[in-house]
């Protein structure tokens, strides 16, 4: 049992390249978020999904898409990465709502530095 | 929208001390209330969480927390510092919703 992993740990882009950024939980979640640290700025949702086929905008979407194909991944695209996107990004998961209650999973975090 | 405030962004306690973080939200209805823990290099994971019921909160390796609903509080306790304690640590709040609201963070270093 894995748990919640990402790939990959980390990666440097050039400013305009895109990239996708993979999260895969292996617990039957229904609920999974993607999130960037910043430095300061504690977590902040980017995007999240609540099934398979399903997203949903988080407090900074800005840049970003996602797509949950399947029940277990849940990918962040970047089309052109910007300077502003350099952060450390984590991925979560939940069994229920998160909004009501329900414990997030965390996986390790990619580190993002764009150039 | 919920906001959460993390007094302290480092504190420094001894080995054996007391260690209290403290977090303030703000919040129109009782809301749940977590505490997550981040060790160097590693994703965060649950201390604790307060949903409904009993206000004085146990999690793990020791810790507590306590709802204070008429300070809109929920500060972090430990009795007894340990040098594994050593690490970040977030307060983030959601309020019926999957919005999830995270504080700042406070890190935390023990002294031996």
């Amino acid at each position: 049992n894995a748990g919640v992993t990402q790939t990959p740990k980390f990666r440097v882009l050039k400013t305009g390249q895109s990239m996708t950024l993979l999260c895969a939980q292996d617990m039957n979640h229904e609920y999974m978020y993607w999130y960037r640290q910043d430095p300061g700025m504690g977590l902040r949702l980017i995007h999240y999904s609540v099934g398979e086929g399903t997203t949903a905008k988080g407090e900074v979407p800005d840049g970003y898409n996602v797509s949950r194909l399947k029940k277990q991944n849940f990918l962040l695209g970047l089309e052109s990465a910007a300077p502003s996107q350099t952060s450390v990004y984590f991925c979560a998961s939940s069994n229920g709502l998160a909004g009501r209650g329900e414990t997030q999973y965390f996986g390790p975090g990619t580190r993002l530095l764009v150039l | 929208a919920q906001s959460v405030t993390q007094l302290g962004s480092h504190v420094s306690v001894s080995e054996g001390a007391l260690v209290l973080l403290r977090c303030n939200y703000s919040s129109s209805v009782p809301p749940y209330l977590f505490w997550y823990v981040q060790y160097p290099n590693q994703g965060l994971q649950l201390l604790l969480k307060y949903t409904t019921g009993a206000t004085l909160v146990k999690g793990i390796n020791g810790f507590e927390a306590e709802f204070k609903k008429s300070e809109t509080s929920f500060h972090l306790t430990k009795p007894s510092a340990h040098m594994s304690d050593a690490a970040e640590y977030f307060c983030a709040v959601s309020e019926f919703g999957n919005q999830f609201y995270f504080g700042t963070g406070t890190s935390l270093t023990v002294i031996p």
